[in-house]
C-alpha cells in the first residue's frame, strides 16, 4: 500500500542549533515533494517544493533534500528560533496523471527551547 | 491582498442535519480543494476540482458533496450520511499547472452537538 511517513514523536531541539525532520514514502513515484508549516488552529502554509531532479533546495535558513532511492526528504532549519516551533507536513504528488492532487504526511510538531 | 477565505470558523452541527462550509478565493487559482484533518493524522482530501463545473472524489467523499459554479468558490456541504463529521476542514487553491504549492484557507472546525 502507498504510505508516507512522518516522525509521530514531537522533536525538541535548544534554540540555534538545526532541526532535521524526515518524510518517508513506499509505493509512490512523486515528481515533487513539498513542505508545509502548520500552526495549531490554523491552515498549512507553504514552505519549499523540490522535484524528483533536484538533489537540494534552499530557502533563508530552510534546505530540503529528496532521495528517491530512499524515498525519502530530510527537512532541515538552521540556527533553529522559538518562533519556528510548530508541525512541519510533508506532501507528494501521486505521479504523472494526478494534476496537483497532494497527498500529505501526518506531520511532526518541533518544539524550540529557548 | 489576494487570498482564500473560509467560513465560518467554527460550526455546530445537530445530528441529522446538513451543513455547508463556505470557501472563496480571489487568487485566480484554477484548482481547488477540500481536505479533513483529524488529531495525529494527516490531511485526508475529500473532494478536488481543476476547472469551474467539474470535481472528483478524493479518498474520503461519502457524506460530503460540492460545487463548482464560478471559479472563486467550492463549497463544502458534510450531509446527515457524514457519520463522523466532527473535524478540522480545511480548503485549499492552486494553479493548475503541477509543481506550484498550495494556498489554505483558516479552516472551519465543525463540530456535532
Amino acid at each position: 500500500s502507498q504510505k508516507i511517513e512522518q516522525n509521530s514523536e514531537a522533536l525538541n531541539i535548544q534554540e540555534g542549533k538545526t532541526a532535521t525532520l524526515t518524510c518517508n514514502y513506499t509505493n509512490y513515484s512523486p515528481a515533487y515533494l513539498q513542505w508545509y508549516r502548520q500552526d495549531p488552529g490554523r491552515g498549512p502554509v507553504f514552505l519549499l517544493l523540490i522535484r524528483e531532479n533536484e538533489k537540494e533546495k534552499r530557502k533563508e535558513r530552510l534546505k530540503v533534500t529528496f532521495d528517491t532511492t530512499l524515498k525519502q526528504s530530510l527537512f532541515h532549519i538552521t540556527a533553529s528560533q522559538p518562533a519556528d516551533s510548530a508541525t512541519y507536513l510533508c506532501a507528494l504528488d501521486k505521479g504523472s496523471g494526478n494534476t496537483g492532487k497532494l497527498i500529505f504526511g501526518q506531520g511532526t510538531t518541533l518544539q524550540v527551547k529557548p | 491582498d489576494g487570498g482564500i477565505t473560509q467560513s465560518p470558523k467554527y460550526l455546530f452541527r445537530k445530528e441529522g442535519q446538513n451543513v455547508t462550509l463556505s470557501c472563496e478565493q480571489n487568487l485566480n487559482h484554477d484548482a481547488m480543494y477540500w481536505y479533513r484533518q483529524d488529531p495525529g493524522q494527516g490531511l485526508r482530501l475529500i473532494y478536488y476540482s481543476q476547472i469551474v463545473n467539474d470535481f472528483q472524489k478524493g479518498d474520503i467523499a461519502e457524506g460530503y458533496s460540492v460545487s463548482r459554479e464560478k471559479k472563486e468558490s467550492f463549497p463544502l456541504t458534510v450531509t446527515s450520511a457524514q457519520k463522523n463529521p466532527t473535524a478540522f476542514y480545511l480548503c485549499a487553491s492552486t494553479m493548475r499547472q503541477r509543481n506550484y504549492g498550495y494556498t489554505f484557507g483558516s479552516g472551519t472546525r465543525l463540530t456535532v452537538v
